[in-house]
């Protein structure tokens, strides 16, 4: 079964200290990674997507990276607005369409 | 705008009552998702319908039960709330084979008394 695990569970850093989220995975075939922003009462919002191992994507103070095995979200030089939860999921190369979440990061940016 | 929405974004009720969910979207998706997470922020997948045909159904118990009356709607009928069954449910819609854009609504939280 595809499995998602994102460390840590939460984290606070002060405005301007960078730091990266982790998401582990095992996928029967990985189709895609992707990353979600959620901020709280909302709806997750898709952040990015990755596909191959080495792949990056970088979206103002983000940079999502993929390797086999794990993905990184880098946060250079946060911003308060950064706050919120961080999802990771995986899509399956074989089978249905679904998405397996990780349960999130929650990252906390102290002004 | 477009987006995905869903009413009530609010839901408060007594055990063993049955209750909707209504979902629209307006993007011209052709799939549409229910996604359940619980209270440790955990997301997971109950349904999956494409063209108004069902492809996913995650081990969902038989009270919960979606109706697509076309392909811009997806809703989710719980009969026999249960306790067990609080949570955000979010409604969600992406094109066919476009795996990774889903676009989610807002959310309906559900408490179960």
């Amino acid at each position: 079964e595809d499995q998602v695990t994102q460390s840590p569970e939460a984290l606070r850093l002060q405005e301007g200290e960078s730091s990266s989220l982790n998401c582990s995975y095992t996928v029967s075939g990985l189709r895609g990674l992707f990353w979600y922003r959620q901020d709280p009462g909302k709806g997750p919002e898709f952040l990015f997507t990755l596909y191959s191992a080495g792949e990056e994507k970088e979206k103002e103070r983000l940079k999502a990276t993929l390797t086999k095995k794990e993905s990184f979200l880098h946060i250079t030089a946060p911003k308060p607005e950064d706050s919120a939860t961080y999802l990771c999921a995986v899509g399956a190369q074989f089978g249905n369409e679904k998405l397996t979440f990780g349960t999130g990061t929650r990252l906390t940016i102290i002004p | 705008d477009t987006a995905v929405s869903q009413t009530p974004k609010y839901l408060v009720t007594q055990m063993g009552n049955d209750k909707s969910i209504k979902c629209e979207q307006n993007l011209g998706h052709d799939t549409m998702y229910w996604y359940k997470q619980d209270s440790k922020k955990f997301l997971k997948i109950m349904f999956s319908y494409n063209n108004k045909e069902l492809i996913i159904n995650e081990t969902v118990p038989n009270r919960f039960s979606p109706k697509s009356p076309d392909k811009a709607h997806l809703n989710l009928h719980i009969n026999s709330l249960e306790l067990g069954d609080s949570a955000v449910y979010f409604c969600a819609s992406s094109r066919q084979g476009n795996l990774g854009l889903p676009f989610f609504g807002p959310g309906t939280r559900l408490t179960v008394l």
